[in-house]
């Protein structure tokens, strides 16, 4: 069953590092979210992007956040310089329509 | 904007009964509602979803749930409940028209008893 994958499983950086999480959407998903989840806290919403352009975004995703399609296949998001409040885990996530998303299993971010 | 509650943080049931996880939403239209499941050190995956049609609704192993809209509740219910069920539960509503911005609730954690 064809899934999101999302690379590294954890991740360490130093605050004030960029940092780059990777994601490879299921094949022909059109739709492509990013989520985050602070520990012990909801689960919410970052940012969405359709036909390589982002379609929504939330009062977190702010300046040092950007995502990118580079090549057709990953979804990379990144946070320019990272803070403390920045560690998380951060959910990818698509859809072929936009009522639907499959979310891959997260990539857990600390900053040291 | 829309708003999720899910009011029980834990719930314990034991192996065999039945279980019910309470959602209530807030959304000025007719919403998209989800349920996820997510286990220790896992995603987060998709048991079930309503976005129109018949209100109760089932989903993957064995769970449904019921839209009321005279309520703004769309409660997850099993008849009769495994071990491997214990993980979290996050309830989710969605805006008509899109998925953009989904909102979830805080989850609830279910344990199994024996």
């Amino acid at each position: 069953e064809p899934e999101v994958t999302q690379t590294p499983s954890h991740q360490v950086t130093q605050m004030g590092q960029e940092v780059i999480l990777r994601c490879v959407p299921i094949s022909n998903h059109l739709y492509f979210y990013w989520y985050r989840q602070i520990l012990g806290q909801k689960v919410e919403f970052l940012v969405s992007f359709y036909n390589n352009e982002i379609s929504e975004k939330s009062e977190i995703f702010d300046d040092q956040f950007s995502v990118e399609r580079p090549d057709g296949s990953n979804f990379t998001l990144k946070i320019r310089s990272t803070k403390l409040e920045d560690s998380a885990m951060y959910f990818c996530a698509s859809g072929v329509t936009n009522t639907e998303a499959f979310f891959g299993q997260g990539t857990r971010l600390t900053v040291v | 904007a829309q708003s999720v509650t899910q009011p029980d943080i834990h719930i314990t049931v034991s192996e065999g009964a039945s279980l019910e996880l309470r959602c209530n939403y807030s959304y000025g239209a007719t919403p998209y509602l989800f349920w996820y499941v997510q286990s220790p050190g896992q995603g987060l995956q998709l048991l079930l979803k309503y976005f129109s049609g018949d209100t109760l609704v089932q989903g993957i192993k064995g769970f449904e749930a019921e839209f009321k809209r005279s309520q703004s509740s769309f409660n997850l219910r099993k008849p009769s409940v495994h071990w491997s069920d214990a993980a979290e539960y996050f309830c989710a509503v969605g805006a008509q028209g899109g998925f953009q911005k989904l909102v979830f609730g805080t989850g609830t954690r279910l344990l199994v008893s024996p």
